[in-house]
């Protein structure tokens, strides 16, 4: 059973430009988490997907940030417009859906990140 | 915010066992405690959850105080590559929809030769 993939693990771009960062979860699971670390930092939460659905979106910037996971094909976080400040390592984390869909024992398991660098 | 407060770090000698403690004072009845390491810049890695009794797997052993407010986590026989930044983290509803995990600074342990 193959972990979380992402893909690209590394990706430059120049400030202004387009960032898309894909994310397939753990065969069937249907949950994904977004996280971002900044440089020395911890994660912080980004957002909460399923399917077709944008659930929390609390942890997103305002602008220029959005994040999608369609019905078929990897989850995407899409940043337009880049800026210097956007360079971090970025994790998503899938988890399943449990029987009785108590999401306290869901438990969430992250892949390899996408390091982005702005130049 | 974390909820968490955990020791900034920890040597360990390799072949020892690593114990890793953990405050969380504020904890509700049905928070869970989750214990993940980020091996140097490694996606997190997923140990050990429990509620309120003590819980064991392959990797570690996790045990909580009866009064659910401290917990420490038990690798029993450190090797090198258990070197890694080590986060508590009590799993708590967002408000929003989800049940994020915040991570804090967690604690950086080092295991010495």
């Amino acid at each position: 059973n193959a972990g979380v993939m992402q893909n690209p693990r590394h990706l430059v771009r120049r400030r202004g430009q387009e960032a898309r960062l894909r994310c397939s979860p753990m065969k069937g699971h249907s949950h994904v988490y977004w996280y971002r670390q900044l440089p020395e930092e911890g994660l912080k939460f980004m957002v909460y997907l399923q399917k077709e659905n944008i659930i929390d979106e609390s942890g997103m910037p305002k602008e220029r940030f959005s994040a999608e996971f369609p019905k078929e094909g990897p989850s995407i976080l899409r940043i337009q417009q880049v800026v210097r400040g956007d360079s971090a390592a970025y994790f998503c984390a899938s988890s399943p859906l449990l029987a009785g869909g108590n999401s306290y024992q869901e438990t969430q398991y992250f892949g390899p990140g996408t390091r982005l660098l702005v130049l | 915010d974390a909820k968490t407060t955990q020791p900034p770090s920890m040597d360990c000698a390799e072949g020892r066992a690593a114990n890793l403690p953990c405050n969380h004072s504020t904890i509700s009845g049905n928070e869970y405690v989750y214990w993940y390491r980020q091996i140097h810049s490694q996606g997190p890695q997923y140990i050990i959850h429990g509620l309120k009794n003590n819980e064991t797997n392959e990797m570690a052993s996790l045990i909580i105080t009866e009064d659910r407010k401290s917990s420490t986590l038990i690798l029993p026989h450190a090797t090198l590559r258990d070197t890694a930044v080590y986060y508590c983290i009590v799993r708590a509803y967002s408000g929003a929809g989800s049940y994020q995990l915040t991570f804090g600074k967690g604690t950086k342990l080092s295991v010495i030769p």
